[in-house]
This record gives structure tokens, C-alpha cells and sequence, in this order.
């Protein structure tokens, strides 16, 4: 699968919205963006995934870039429990079945 | 709760012994994943099963790692022979086998070993 980079951390103030980016410049035609996030003390847990268009579900949104060489998730409201560490994953659909690939995520911070 | 249950939560051994960590997968999921996370770092894959079939091994797994899931059900991962550089989260995964673009990862909540 192929790299991805994410700043270390970020802050954010509750109850504001939250962009987490992500670069991945060189994503190939099958990877699909995928990203988990992994609150304290628990394992990782999918958040939402996307190809091309911009995706949206009820936990967060995904903005993807024309070019497909970043995206950028979108908490709409960040929550106290939203504080995690928020990994963004390259997955290739021809071996989507197969083992996901962290990198070191971006932990968040959310002020209360 | 029908998640993914990992047994025990906690391990704390000496230097050389063995240890052995369960999982068990949410029912009808066909694909069972193990990671190893050590303290900072993102999940490093270290095997996964398709059904009993065991179908990747990743380099991290040594030969004193050993996954087994005999009935294509739960698993086990034994290490042998424990050193202080096993101590990290050891999480497990599973996933259904299904067509399609999602491939969802359902992860439980880890057992975390020291080796003292």
C-alpha cells in the first residue's frame, strides 16, 4: 500500500469543526482512502472511506482532492470524544481483503 | 456485546517464558487479523487468517510467533520464549469476506503483554 503523511498532532476547541489532512502523493488508481481513528485505551476503529467523490456518514466527511493527492476528514463538531489518534490508510481494492497499513496518525486534542 | 473479545486484557511474564492470547472474531466474519502496537506507533500487521487458512505472515512474525485458528473460528497467538522487545498491545481483527470496496476492520480491544 502506499504511504501516507499526517501531521503528529492537532488541537482543536469543542464543539468547532475539525480538518485532519492527509497527503498521499503517490496514491495509484486502485487505492481507496481509508481512515480509522483509535481512541485511548481501545483498538482502532473505521471511521469512513473514500475513491474519488467526497464522502459523508454519520460520524465525519471526507474531502478528497482533484488530483486524488491528499484528502482532508472533516469532523463537523468535534466532541470531547472524538480525541483520538486518526489514521489515514491507502488501500489498494485489488487487495482490499487484506492487512491495513498504519502509519503514526494525527493525535487529536479537543479543549473543552 | 457481539464485537471482537480479546482474553486476557493484561499480561505481565518473565523474560523466557510462553504466552498465549485468544480471540474471538464477531460470528460471521470469514477474515481474522493480528497486529502488534507498541507505545506511539500506528498497528503493525502481523497475520491473518481466511477461514482456517493462514494466508500472510508478515516478516515481524519470528519463528517464535506462532497464530493458529483451527476451526475457523477463534485464534490463538503464542510467543515462545518471551524478550523484552514482545512487550507491546497485541490487537486482533476481523472482517467479512464479502465483495466489495469496504473491507471493514472490526478491531478488539487488545492485550496488552510486559515481559518483564
Amino acid at each position: 500500500d502506499a504511504k501516507t503523511t499526517q501531521p503528529n498532532s492537532m488541537e482543536s476547541n469543542e464543539e468547532e469543526p475539525v480538518h485532519l489532512p492527509c497527503n498521499h502523493s503517490t496514491i495509484s488508481g486502485t487505492d481507496y482512502i481509508h481512515w480509522y481513528r483509535q481512541l485511548p485505551s481501545q483498538g482502532p476503529e473505521y471511521v469512513i472511506h473514500g475513491l474519488t467523490s467526497n464522502v459523508n456518514n454519520r460520524m465525519a466527511s471526507l474531502a478528497i482532492a482533484e488530483d486524488r493527492k491528499s484528502s482532508t476528514l472533516i469532523l463537523h463538531r468535534a466532541t470531547l470524544r472524538d480525541a483520538a489518534v486518526y489514521y489515514c490508510i491507502l488501500r489498494d481494492v485489488q487487495n482490499a481483503g487484506n492487512m491495513l497499513t498504519f502509519g503514526g496518525g494525527t493525535r487529536l486534542m479537543v479543549k473543552p | 456485546d457481539t464485537g471482537v473479545s480479546q482474553d486476557p486484557r493484561h499480561k505481565i511474564t518473565k523474560r523466557g517464558q510462553n504466552v498465549t492470547f485468544r480471540c474471538d472474531p464477531i460470528s460471521e466474519h470469514n477474515r481474522l487479523y493480528w497486529y502488534r502496537q507498541t507505545l506511539g506507533q500506528g498497528p503493525e500487521f502481523l497475520t491473518y487468517f481466511q477461514n482456517e487458512a493462514q494466508l500472510e505472515k508478515s516478516r515481524l512474525l519470528s519463528d517464535r510467533f506462532s497464530a493458529e485458528r483451527p476451526k475457523g473460528s477463534f485464534s490463538t497467538l503464542e510467543i515462545q520464549r518471551t524478550e523484552q522487545g514482545d512487550s507491546a498491545m497485541y490487537l486482533c481483527a476481523s472482517s467479512p469476506s464479502v465483495r466489495g470496496t469496504r473491507y471493514e476492520q472490526y478491531f478488539g480491544p487488545g492485550t496488552r503483554l510486559t515481559v518483564t
